[in-house]
């Protein structure tokens, strides 16, 4: 199957570590990535981490790979209010071709409490 | 420009209506792709475009119509749709070795 599932919800305080976890289902995925989607608008890429890595640190990103239980993991440092989203992980299986689909998350709304 | 630019922001469209969602991208991406959104769920893939040809498409219904003009246009054409064809469209291009995709931010589609 494809199905790739987060937690609904997490509610966190201003200054705090933020947690948001992943678990996919298609090892073949060469890349995982973490996309940031605030009201209204698009989706950002925050960052992403190549298959044979198990830890990639950017800023006050950390993500954290567990290939054998197929988890992900995305930790926001000093969580601010702006912050405040939806946070979607995506796979992309490798179907052998060129283009690559991403299959994505349920998402995992992020509220940042001052 | 590091931007996929999609037009209109917002439309409202009957069900009789033929109207044409657009995507522009110059960051020279050979991939572009459009995905619904429906309220608080994650994105669907539609179709995907590869060097400008047709390579996936998700059993997507005949009334969404989508169209490559170029390496950096993408346009969707929407004709006789549903209320539940409300959402937000999202277009999105990739280099081929996916390195993420950069999105859109949306047309946000209301069929009355």
């Amino acid at each position: 199957g494809e199905d790739v599932e987060q937690s609904l919800f997490l509610s966190v305080r201003e200054g705090d570590s933020s947690v948001i976890n992943c678990t996919y289902t298609d090892s073949s995925s060469t890349y995982l990535y973490w996309y940031k989607q605030e009201p209204g608008a698009g989706l950002q890429l925050l960052t992403y981490i190549f298959s044979n890595m198990d830890m990639k640190q950017d800023q006050r990103l950390t993500v954290l790979l567990n290939k054998k239980d197929k988890h992900l993991s995305l930790r926001i440092a000093d969580t601010q209010t702006g912050d405040s989203a939806i946070y979607f992980c995506a796979e992309s299986p490798n179907y052998g071709g060129a283009t690559n689909k991403l299959i994505f998350g349920t998402g995992t709304l992020l509220a940042v409490q001052p | 420009d590091t931007e996929v630019t999609q037009t209109p922001k917002h439309l409202v469209m009957g069900m009789t209506n033929k109207k044409s969602l657009k995507c522009e991208q110059h960051m020279g991406h050979r991939a572009m792709y459009w995905y619904k959104q429906k309220a608080k769920k994650p994105p669907e893939l539609m179709f995907v475009y590869s060097y400008e040809k047709l390579s996936i498409n998700e059993s997507v219904p005949s009334r969404f119509s989508p169209e490559c003009p170029n390496s950096s246009l993408l346009n969707l054409h929407l004709h006789a749709l549903q209320p539940e064809d409300s959402a937000l469209y999202l277009c999105a291009s990739s280099q081929e070795t996916a390195r993420g995709y950069t999105f859109g931010s949306g047309t946000r589609l209301t069929v009355v």
